[in-house]
């Protein structure tokens, strides 16, 4: 059981290139979200699902595109990187029947020149 | 909106000091409250949680209360480890309607041996 797994770890982006953060989880967990951790601001949602092919926007959705074609996996794409969304991304799941506790991944950090 | 409000940091101590990290929630309804803790280079894992007023959750000497009268969740620890240091986050989980899961903007602890 490994939980929620990020990939990868550290990325380095030129401006306006684009990229996938991938993320799974083996748990089952209908609900995914991904999250950018930026210093004093905390964790802020960017977008989220409630299940395969269903998905919402967060508080901070703009440049980021996410899909939910399977259960396991919620990819956050990035169309057009910015130096603005240099920061750390986590993902999480959680199982939406029992206790409403998220589960994180490691995170990646991702850096935008 | 629902937000949630904690201490500013760093918060620096000597090992076996007495810890209070204090947390305010903004939210109409009952919401589930949680602490998280983030450890240095890793994802954030649940510290402990509540889903109702006056509820205590607790774990690994932690402690918090769910205060419906001041809408507070204060984290309480009787005497810090050096391995306490970490960044530690309270947040919210709302299930009625849109789901919603909101996070503090974290405190920093570091302990001194």
């Amino acid at each position: 059981n490994a939980g929620v797994t990020q990939t990868p770890k550290f990325q380095v982006l030129k401006t306006g290139q684009s990229m996938t953060l991938q993320c799974a989880q083996d748990m089952n967990h209908e609900y995914m979200s991904w999250y950018r951790q930026d210093p004093g601001m905390g964790l802020r949602l960017i977008h989220y699902s409630v299940g395969a092919g269903i998905t919402d926007q967060g508080e901070v959705p703009n440049g980021y595109n996410v899909s939910r074609s399977t259960t396991e996996d919620f990819p956050l794409r990035l169309l057009s990187a910015a130096p603005s969304q240099t920061s750390v991304y986590f993902c999480a799941s959680l199982n939406l029947g029992s206790g409403e506790t998220q589960y994180f991944g490691p995170g990646t950090r991702l850096l935008v020149l | 909106g629902d937000s949630v409000t904690q201490m500013e940091g760093p918060v620096t101590l000597s090992e076996e000091a007495f810890l209070t990290i204090n947390c305010t929630y903004t939210a109409t309804g009952y919401p589930s409250l949680f602490w998280y803790v983030q450890y240095p280079g890793e994802g954030l894992q649940l510290l402990l949680k509540a889903t109702k007023a006056d509820d205590k959750g607790s774990n690994k000497g932690f402690e918090a209360t769910y205060r419906k009268e001041t809408t507070s969740f204060h984290l309480e620890k009787g005497s810090v480890q050096v391995s306490d240091s970490a960044v530690y986050f309270c947040a919210l989980s709302r299930t009625s309607g849109t789901y919603k899961y909101i996070f503090g903007t974290g405190t920093r602890l570091k302990v001194l041996a």
